[in-house]
């Protein structure tokens, strides 16, 4: 079972910053935050990730509480084509780094 | 660079006929992942290779599904025999070594299957 929790659906108009929330309460010190896309008639994408700290990269930035226990991913101004369904995931932490998916943030954004 | 190309792009068979997936990684990649979406399912992960062993095969759903990379390239599938239930899109992934939970996973655009 995926290890997140995200709400089913956002919605967001073009051209403004959108804050995609997940939740990882159970998280564990090793575990790091990844964070996929999959646009419609696509296989997922890579989006960002990270452990404790702060990231930017060019599609997004990610925000990590504190405590580690939530985590927000940012799109600082949303395109069309930023309307995806957002997954927040913990990497299975064996040798395998598998992807658990859960159901994700469906993301609509309006022009 | 060439992305993780699948083929077909779209299967259709009836039950009981048997199917074969192909998974090309990228170049260089020696993670490789199977994950299946069935309809109105989250995704699921199948089976992880290392070159050409099976490193984690957890998540195959029964012995009807056969998963091979030989030489440690590219992938297969196979489905024999086919069930309703197998329908849904099957996706493959690949990725490098790295250590920790870093790995960016890179997926293809998926094979749909349809059992008939």
């Amino acid at each position: 079972d995926a290890k997140t929790t995200q709400p089913n659906s956002m919605e967001s108009n073009e051209e403004e910053p959108v804050h995609l929330p997940c939740n990882h309460s159970t998280i564990s010190g090793t575990d790091y935050i990844h964070w996929y896309r999959q646009l419609p008639s696509q296989g997922p994408e890579y989006v960002i990730h990270g452990l404790t700290s702060n990231v930017n990269n060019r599609m997004a930035s990610l925000a990590i509480a504190e405590d580690r226990k939530s985590s927000t991913l940012i799109l600082h101004r949303a395109t069309l084509r930023d309307a995806a369904v957002y997954y927040c995931i913990l990497p299975w932490m064996d040798s395998s780094y598998k992807l658990i998916f859960g159901s994700g943030t469906r993301l609509l954004v309006r022009p | 660079e060439a992305g993780v190309t699948q083929f077909p792009s779209h299967s259709v068979i009836e039950k009981g006929q048997t199917v074969t997936l192909r998974c090309d990684p990228i170049s260089g990649h020696d993670n490789l992942y199977w994950y299946r979406r069935v309809m109105g399912k989250e995704i699921k992960f199948l089976l992880h290779f290392v070159k050409e062993s099976k490193q984690d095969e957890s998540g195959m759903p029964n012995n009807r599904f056969l998963a091979e990379r030989t030489g440690g390239t590219y992938s297969t599938l196979k489905v024999q025999p086919a069930e309703l239930e197998d329908s849904g899109v099957y996706f493959c992934a690949s990725s490098q070594v790295t250590s920790g939970g870093t790995n960016e996973q890179f997926f293809g655009p998926g094979t749909r299957l349809t059992v008939l």
